[in-house]
């Protein structure tokens, strides 16, 4: 267990519509990513927020929009889906505050299987 | 330009055998992170191991090897004693600069195959 929780595990949905990803770091964990991982693919980043501001942005959408809250909790809002968006999404932390040294490695959750109909 | 690149879309290894896996990478960063990852059908990006540029020995975890060759911007990841449960895809990833809370950028992945 990562310690990195993401609903819904699975969401099918149609064409055209709007979807909310949720994501939960670790404890302690400032920084969050945002993948997708299309069919077959590797990981795509799309997008970084660290203590609720966003730090690195990637091939994100215009129709897709990240945010993180005071506690640190993050939404990915993906709109107008198209069939193309199916994919797995996932969402990483890391940078724990404890100051424990660490390598940086990211700590993912078990994505969330989006399917556009 | 592609940052990482892994040429092995997929491999089969013998049981009790060791693969490797190949992995390149580009940077003009000079501390960096290098970064392998597991994927299991089930789809959980498992951690396996980590080399810093700064490293100056080779990393090792369990039955996980990462052979580093810095001159040829190569970081290969070796894995003896083949188990079945080591099917699954691989990642090799990097992070860039001196910051450990930064964004990884992944290759294409391995599909690794093992056969009893």
């Amino acid at each position: 267990d990562s310690g990195v929780t993401q609903t819904p595990k699975h969401l099918i949905t149609a064409t055209g519509q709007r979807v909310t990803l949720r994501c939960s770091p670790r404890s302690g964990d400032l920084s969050v990513y945002w993948y997708q991982q299309s069919l077959d693919q590797g990981l795509q980043f799309l997008i970084q927020y660290y203590n609720g501001e966003e730090r690195a942005k990637g091939n994100i959408l215009e129709r897709f929009s990240a945010q993180q809250f005071p506690d640190l909790h993050s939404e990915l809002n993906l709109s107008s889906l198209e069939l193309g968006d199916s994919a797995l999404y996932f969402c990483a932390s890391s940078g724990r505050t404890s100051g424990v040294s660490n390598t940086g490695e990211l700590f993912f959750g078990e994505g969330s299987r989006l399917t556009v109909l | 330009a592609q940052k990482i690149t892994q040429t092995q879309p997929g491999m089969f290894v013998q049981e009790k055998e060791a693969v490797t896996l190949d992995c390149t990478y580009d940077t003009s960063d000079q501390s960096y992170g290098l970064f392998w990852y597991k994927q299991p059908s089930s789809g959980e990006m498992i951690f396996l191991i980590y080399q810093g540029s700064y490293d100056e020995q080779n990393a090792t975890e369990g039955r996980y090897s990462l052979n580093f060759q810095k001159a040829r911007k190569s970081a290969n990841l070796v894995i003896s004693a083949s188990q079945l449960g080591d099917s699954a895809m691989y990642f090799c990833a990097m992070r860039e600069g001196i910051s450990n809370d930064y964004k990884l950028s992944f290759g294409a992945g391995t599909t690794v195959t093992v056969r009893a």
